[in-house]
């Protein structure tokens, strides 16, 4: 079992462009988690989705930010335009568990806008 | 809403050293609760839970007691190694989703 599988793990990007993390979850599983991870806020849920359809976006933190999962096999969360406050790490993580508490992590995007 | 408490860090600890890390909560209804550990580099992952009050939960000889009266799941381990060095989360689930809700991390470093 390869793991929760993320690109990039690291991304640097110029204030106002468009940036697009991947996750493809582990196989069999059928809810995916994104994650925000910074110093000031901690570990923070944007969204998630069960069976490929988004249960609760309401992480998201605005119009800027939109995800996808076209199939049970990758997801990828989108920023336009980007701003140095996105600045965080990214994680992904899926879960087989109806009850969504053991939660398998990525490795995680560091993100850096300038 | 639900919320968890950590101690803050960073812990430094020598190897061999005895380990607390404190974490309360306060939820509605009656919470799982959860250790998540993140080692550098790496995404968190699933290191003990307890789902009912008194239940201990223990893994690679940490341990965290469900403690209702107190609302508390504190970490323990008798003798923490080099390898022990990571960031630990406590975090809790309730609802009917069952969503978790993360604390904000304890950074432990074990010097040799």
């Amino acid at each position: 079992d390869a793991g929760v599988i993320q690109s990039p793990r690291h991304e640097v990007t110029e204030m106002g462009q468009e940036v697009t993390l991947r996750c493809k979850p582990i196989s069999g599983h059928n809810s995916l988690f994104w994650y925000r991870q910074t110093m000031m806020r901690g570990l923070e849920l944007l969204i998630y989705f069960n069976n490929n359809v988004p249960i609760d976006d309401s992480g998201m933190p605005e119009d800027r930010f939109s995800a996808k999962m076209p199939n049970a096999s990758f997801s990828t969360l989108k920023i336009q335009p980007s701003e140095p406050r996105d600045s965080a790490v990214y994680f992904c993580a899926s879960s087989r568990e109806a009850t969504n508490e053991k939660l398998f992590f990525g490795s995680g995007t560091q993100l850096s806008v300038l | 809403g639900d919320s968890v408490t950590q101690m803050e860090g960073p812990v430094t600890l020598s190897e061999e050293a005895f380990l607390t890390i404190n974490c309360t909560y306060t939820a509605t209804g009656y919470p799982s609760l959860f250790w998540y550990v993140q080692y550098p580099g790496e995404g968190l992952q699933l290191l003990l839970k307890a789902t009912k009050a008194d239940d201990k939960g223990s893994n690679k000889g940490f341990e965290a007691t469900y403690r209702k009266e107190t609302t508390s799941f504190h970490l323990e381990k008798g003798s923490v190694q080099v390898s022990d060095s990571a960031v630990y989360f406590c975090a809790l689930s309730s609802g009917s989703a069952r969503q978790l809700t993360f604390g904000s991390g304890t950074q432990l470093t074990v010097l040799p």
